[in-house]
């Protein structure tokens, strides 16, 4: 796995609520991002950071939040903005990000699940 | 914006036969990457194309890059279950931000 965790491994949310995934590295990596997969189709990026106290959007932000306090962690926040949460989230990291052609790490990812 | 267009979206070979995935983007790219993600899994990186025409093995597995940088074909000769999983190409777009395929998903029937 590379050395990222994330938890929990199974989430369930009822509606209107927050939700908070964990995801940690320990390889050292200055770039993290966070990917949503719905069932049959690709990754999305969702945020992604190349360093502490800086993050993006990417192409689905909305709904989303993040931060990057730590360079070790990369917490993202679904919030109740978000109209349709349930899906696979995965967390990646690189060594450098800003790098053309870096190698993603990914870790086993969590399947969040609204009641 | 930059896309990547994968096919087929699933695939069903009896074991031993050939499997083919085809990844197109709609711009040139500087690189492209292969990532397998076993069923229930998560992706994991299997290889990186850089050069124009660039062809690399790995094992039962060729990977070629095209001359105009725009495609890319992942081969896998005579299937074995382990292959079984969905297959993704990326190509990076700005920075370090890349856009996924849609991926294949590989069924091999014993």
């Amino acid at each position: 796995d590379g050395g990222i965790t994330q938890s929990p491994k199974y989430l369930f949310r009822k509606e209107g609520q927050n939700v908070t995934l964990s995801c940690e590295q320990n390889l050292n990596h200055d770039a993290m991002y966070w990917y949503r997969q719905d069932p049959g189709q690709g990754l999305r990026l969702i945020y992604y950071s190349q360093i502490v106290n800086d993050f993006q959007k990417g192409d689905i932000a909305e709904g989303y939040s993040v931060s990057r306090e730590k360079k070790e962690s990369f917490p993202l926040t679904v919030t109740s903005a978000q109209k349709n949460p349930t899906a696979f989230y995965l967390c990646a990291s690189s060594i450098q990000g800003g790098k053309v052609g870096e190698t993603q790490y990914f870790g086993p990812g969590t399947r969040l699940l609204v009641l | 914006g930059q896309q990547v267009m994968q096919i087929p979206q699933y695939q069903h070979v009896q074991e031993g036969e050939d499997f083919t995935t085809y990844c197109n983007s709609s711009t040139t790219l500087s690189n492209i990457q292969w990532y397998k993600q076993r069923p229930g899994g998560h992706p994991v990186f299997l290889i990186q194309l850089v050069k124009s025409g660039e062809v690399k093995k790995q094992k039962r597995l060729t990977f070629q890059f095209g001359e105009a940088k725009k495609n890319s074909s992942l081969h896998i000769t005579a299937t074995q279950t382990t292959d079984v999983g969905t297959y993704f190409c990326a190509g990076p777009y700005t920075g370090n931000q890349f856009y996924f395929g849609t991926g294949t998903s590989l069924t091999v029937i014993p």
